[in-house]
């Protein structure tokens, strides 16, 4: 089955500062690869997703980069605030029919104001 | 509107005793899953439904663990003869529908708060 690694487990980060996040995964038929952001208390929320027919996305000042020889994809928070502070997860998944996603162990993105 | 809601929010049980977690998802959504989520870990996948069926229930452990959704709304996961091994965070997602020939979007699922059960 698929097997998603993610780094760094915990990154801490100025108020301003970028911050990235990284992820591999073994899978070459996976095609579709969310980023959810989980709050202290609450489930997980679909924040950007890419798929494998584009290199980059960006949402303001969220971007994913996928390389798919590579198998990695990242996480790109520009201008870090506070209120970015939180767990983040990367995820793949194949086609099949169900979307349903393999999750990284998470990062915990700590911004100090 | 209204999000997906689960309860009870926490579940404390002892070793051996049954418990049932409850899931209500968005109206209108026709998938459901379950996830289980142990402490600085990511979401696992447990089971989703489609409508009133489960679609796949690879990702349950064992026998101990069941799940309905005899209407196609509400789902409850069951748990019997819980083991200290099964705390962790229950956590139910919904989506507006499920399958490959949708777009992201409609695929989107859409995550309730959780329910940390802790067995003693």
């Amino acid at each position: 089955g698929e097997n998603v690694e993610q780094h760094p487990s915990t990154l801490s980060v100025q108020e301003g500062d970028s911050a990235v996040i990284k992820c591999t995964y073994s899978d070459s038929a996976s095609n579709y690869f969310p980023w959810y952001k989980q709050e202290l208390g609450k489930g997980p929320q679909l924040i950007i997703d890419i798929r494998s027919n584009v290199g980059e996305k960006k949402d303001q000042r969220i971007a994913v980069t996928l390389n798919k020889t590579a198998k990695h994809f990242s996480l790109h928070i520009t201008e870090t605030q506070p209120e970015d502070s939180a767990v983040y997860f990367c995820a793949a998944s194949r086609p099949g029919g169900s979307y349903i996603p393999t999750f990284g162990r998470g990062t915990s993105l700590i911004v100090h104001p | 509107g209204a999000g997906v809601s689960q309860t009870p929010s926490n579940k404390v049980t002892e070793k051996g005793k049954y418990v049932e977690l409850r899931c209500d998802p968005i109206s209108g959504h026709t998938a459901l899953y379950w996830y289980r989520q142990s402490l600085g870990q990511g979401p696992e996948f447990l089971i989703y439904f489609q409508g009133t069926g489960a679609a796949d229930d690879s990702g349950l452990p064992n026998d101990r663990f069941f799940a309905v959704r005899p209407e196609g709304s509400v789902s409850t996961l069951k748990i019997q003869r819980t083991e200290r091994g099964d705390s962790a965070v229950y956590l139910c997602a919904s989506s507006l529908i499920v399958g490959g020939g949708g777009t992201a979007k409609e695929n989107e699922q859409f995550f309730g708060p959780g329910t940390r059960l802790t067995v003693l």
